[in-house]
């Protein structure tokens, strides 16, 4: 079947950096997204990987390893603002979003 | 104006009755889909729609229904609601070109008695 795994909840200092882990297991790979959402809200796109490798932008970057089915979000001077869920998701084969229940971010002062 | 919109924004209603949810877009977007979003689970795919006539299911489509009147429109219908289909409702779009990325409505919480 198809998975996507990721943390449940990460807790991290305001300024400091922080890491989220996606692992991955489709039906084929068209290209891995990451968005945030905060509570309540609906979630909004922040990074696209469909090569190996480091995509930056601004404060967030995200990193794409094909071979281990792997990425992660990176994000540098965490703000309070930041505090929110990060979604992870798959396109497979058929061109759909398999989606990872998402990391809860908290961040505290 | 927000570029996806949903109506209604919350509702509440009881077992076995029947309701739609709308949503309309104005990015021109050809690509539209239908989630839900249960706490602590992913993203689950109910209809997704590539232009107007052109309507497929997702991954749990059973007791839903979709109409797409327009390429603007896309609604989600509970032919006859249960308690387990409480949750958050979002509509998104797409663009057929590009990375597709998947912009999103600011959803509808429906609660079921």
């Amino acid at each position: 079947g198809q998975n996507i795994d990721q943390p449940t909840e990460m807790t991290a200092t305001e300024g400091a950096i922080v890491q989220i882990n996606c692992t991955y297991q489709t039906s084929g790979f068209n290209g891995l997204f990451w968005y945030q959402q905060h509570a309540g809200e609906a979630p909004t796109f922040l990074s696209y990987n469909v090569l190996d490798g480091l995509e930056e932008k601004g404060r967030f970057s995200s990193f794409l390893s094909r071979s281990k089915g792997y990425s992660y979000l990176l994000l540098k001077e965490l703000q309070m603002k930041d505090s929110a869920s990060y979604l992870c998701a798959v396109r497979d084969s058929n061109y759909q979003l398999i989606w990872g229940a998402g990391t809860k971010l908290i961040i505290k002062p | 104006d927000a570029d996806v919109t949903q109506t209604p924004r919350n509702r509440i209603t009881k077992t076995g009755k029947r309701i739609m949810l709308e949503c309309s877009q104005t990015k021109g977007h050809d690509r539209m889909y239908w989630y839900r979003q249960d706490p602590g689970l992913g993203l689950q795919l109910i209809y997704y729609s590539f232009d107007v006539k052109d309507i497929n299911k997702g991954e749990i489509s059973d007791g839903y229904s979709v109409s797409r009147q327009a390429q603007a429109k896309f609604s989600l219908s509970l032919e006859s609601a249960i308690p387990n289909q409480t949750a958050l409702y979002f509509c998104a779009t797409s663009d057929s070109g590009g990375a597709y990325e998947q912009y999103f409505g600011p959803g509808t919480r429906l609660t079921v008695t």
